[in-house]
């Protein structure tokens, strides 16, 4: 069966860097997009931006271009996410999901929740 | 970008009630749309996709529909597991936005 495994919580100081792993299994991990959601807490979703397993090909939500880089190692089924120059406004959960190139998230990892205090 | 919005932001209805959720996108999207369900404290759930296809093991009670800039979620027969937060999202371009959620509560 599908599983996607997301890393633990973490806890980072503003201006440091944070890199969050999604672990795919039960499917062949190069045929489906990896998203990365985000949500703060009381709030709704975000979406951060994808990465193909394949080639390794990203697309970022503007707002976070020059900050995220989304990576993986097919030989291991992984995904990661890094979101660098961290502020208390990024304080959320994180969220890991596949999905085809056309159509919904359809296997979603459980959330990283990351808190940024000093 | 194209925004998504959702309407209303919050519902409260009762058991057995038909519920309707509105999404309106800024620009026409075809109908590159999914709903998703987040019950408190878990993870999103697909619904639906292209605006209107059950996604698999779904219950009947919940439909789509809609093509171009307006979209509707409907449940038929509100059930008390349904006490959920709904988001649309669409997915003709990157970025995939999210709308801002809907909170169905029961009365």
């Amino acid at each position: 069966q599908v599983q996607v495994v997301q890393s633990a919580a973490e806890v980072k100081k503003p201006g440091a860097s944070v890199k969050v792993s999604c672990k795919a299994s039960g499917y062949t991990f190069t045929d489906y997009y990896i998203h990365w959601v985000r949500q703060a807490p009381g709030q709704g979703l975000e979406w951060m931006g994808w990465m193909h397993p394949s080639g390794g090909g990203t697309s970022y939500a503007q707002k976070f271009q020059g900050r995220v880089a989304m990576t993986r190692d097919t030989t291991i089924s992984t995904a990661y996410m890094d979101l660098s120059r961290l502020t208390s406004d990024d304080t959320a959960v994180y969220y890991c999901a596949r999905g085809p190139w056309s159509g919904g998230a359809d296997y979603w990892g459980q959330g990283t929740l990351v808190t940024v205090s000093s | 970008d194209i925004q998504m919005t959702q309407s209303p932001s919050s519902l409260s209805a009762s058991v057995g009630d038909r519920v309707t959720i509105t999404c309106r996108a800024s620009q026409g999207i075809s109908n590159y749309l999914a709903w998703y369900q987040q019950k408190p404290g878990r993870v999103p759930k697909l619904l639906i996709y292209s605006a209107s296809t059950l996604q698999s093991g779904v219950p009947s009670r919940f439909s789509g529909s809609g093509s171009g800039t307006d979209f509707t979620l409907t449940i038929s027969s509100l059930q008390p597991e349904d006490v959920a937060t709904y988001y649309c999202q669409k997915y003709n371009t990157v970025p995939r936005t999210f709308g801002q959620g809907t909170k169905v509560e029961m009365k």
